[in-house]
């Protein structure tokens, strides 16, 4: 069965600092893969999405992810975290209409 | 252009009673899937409808049931609800079954 697995459960970086979040997946096929970002008691917000072609895509808020199939990793970066980055990050593949989401990372930044 | 609605924002229920959730796509979408959010967990998909049909369902009992009216916007049932069902129920709407699927802000459900 598709699965998604995110490692980290909660990562805690320095404002200005950059960050890594890392996504695994378990998909046979060439995997439409998502972020999405979710502030406390609010929906999910969509950050950046790959479905074909170039495997570095850029994102809103200065977010990029890079997709390696021989790792089957869809990590999330940005170069240098503003306090407002502070949420809950969420992988997800898509798998016959709907999505399959990993467990979150929860990002707090520390001043 | 619109983004996806939901209402109630929150709700609190008790055991046994049914609920009604709904939810507006987005402008021009005509897919809507719902999800179940547990606290502390991903969300868990529940079905998909597509142009007023059920179009694929998650592992949920079939006290969870669903509609698509002609407008696209939709509604999520629950009967005969249980301590578990307390989570953060999540629509989603899309322009195709396989496209980018744009979130709204949630409903909290309660169930004491």
């Amino acid at each position: 069965a598709q699965s998604v697995t995110q490692p980290d459960i909660h990562i805690t970086v320095s404002e200005g600092a950059s960050l890594e979040l890392r996504c695994n997946y378990s998909y046979g096929a060439t995997p439409y893969l998502f972020w999405y970002v979710q502030s406390p008691g609010q929906g999910l917000q969509l950050l950046l999405k790959y479905f074909s072609g170039d495997t570095l895509v850029q994102g809103i808020k200065g977010f990029e992810a890079e997709f390696k199939r021989s790792q089957s990793s869809f990590n999330l970066r940005k170069p240098s975290v503003h306090w407002s980055d502070a949420a809950e990050y969420f992988c997800a593949v898509h798998q016959g209409g709907k999505l399959i989401f990993g467990q979150g990372t929860e990002l707090s930044v520390k001043p | 252009e619109t983004g996806v609605t939901q209402s109630p924002t929150h709700l609190i229920k008790t055991r046994g009673q049914q609920v009604t959730l709904r939810c507006s796509s987005q402008s021009g979408h005509n897919t809507v899937s719902w999800y179940q959010q547990a606290l502390g967990q991903g969300p868990q998909f529940i079905f998909q409808y597509y142009r007023e049909e059920e179009n694929g369902r998650g592992n949920f009992p079939p006290r969870f049931s669903g509609l698509q009216f002609p407008n696209y916007s939709s509604e999520l049932n629950v009967n005969a609800l249980e301590l578990d069902d307390s989570a953060l129920y999540l629509c989603a709407s899309s322009s195709a079954r396989g496209e980018t699927q744009y979130f709204g802000p949630g409903t909290r459900l309660l169930v004491l």
